[in-house]
């Protein structure tokens, strides 16, 4: 079965260290999102791709970057982490932006600790 | 941007019917979707309404009033294991989602 995939599920690092979280489909879905989540903001947007070679920022961006070499995969990462980036971090898909195709489906999560 | 407020918590009877209103103040709307998420897990699609109505699916329903900027997800006999998290989230024009804190919903015996 197609699915999205997130790793590490949990990560534990410490402030200054450089961090990749992993996200990989294989729903051959134009579309990927990295969101977090931390209690009483909701999902917000970090970064997103609309495709291979195009990467976009979302309202919390700084201190993240990605990249998007092939449509699988889009990997985030935190340049030197800190502890306001202790949370929550969902990586989605979908088909396309078109009505109907853009129901945006989530990966597992990663739990990351900055200490 | 977006502005999305929906309750932060609700508590029912197992067999009730719950309702959970979101209001969207946007610069752009282009769909709204409402999301379960259980406790630990990722969130997971229920709906998806871009016209005003409402839209059924079995216990589920969802409703959108464009002009108000309003929608609210419909939960019928209610099961236990509809104690979660529920997400409003609102698409705009360049297609990014942008979702409301969540409502946690209880469901009691």
């Amino acid at each position: 079965d197609a699915e999205i995939t997130q790793s590490p599920r949990h990560k534990i690092t410490e402030t200054g260290r450089q961090v990749t979280l992993a996200c990989h489909q294989t729903w051959n879905h134009n579309n990927m999102f990295w969101y977090r989540q931390d209690l009483g903001h909701g999902l917000r947007l970090i970064h997103y791709s609309y495709g291979v070679q195009d990467t976009n920022k979302g309202e919390v961006s700084d201190g993240y970057s990605v990249s998007r070499s092939n449509t699988e995969d889009l990997p985030l990462t935190l340049e030197s982490a800190a502890s306001s980036q202790t949370s929550v971090y969902f990586c989605a898909s979908s088909e396309s932006v078109r009505a109907g195709l853009d129901t945006q489906y989530f990966g597992p999560g990663t739990r990351l600790t900055v200490l | 941007g977006q502005n999305i407020d929906q309750p932060t918590e609700m508590t029912a009877t197992e067999g009730a019917i719950v309702q959970i209103n979101c209001t969207y103040q946007t610069s752009g709307f282009n769909g709204l979707f409402w999301y379960q998420q259980h406790a630990g897990e990722a969130p997971t699609f229920l709906s998806y309404n871009v016209l005003d109505g409402l839209e059924e699916k079995g216990r589920f329903s969802s409703f959108l009033s464009r002009s108000k900027g309003y929608s609210y997800l419909l939960l019928k006999e209610l099961q236990m294991k509809d104690s979660a998290s529920y997400l409003c989230a609102v698409r705009a024009h360049d297609y990014k989602l942008s979702f409301g804190a969540g409502t946690t919903v209880t469901v009691r015996a």
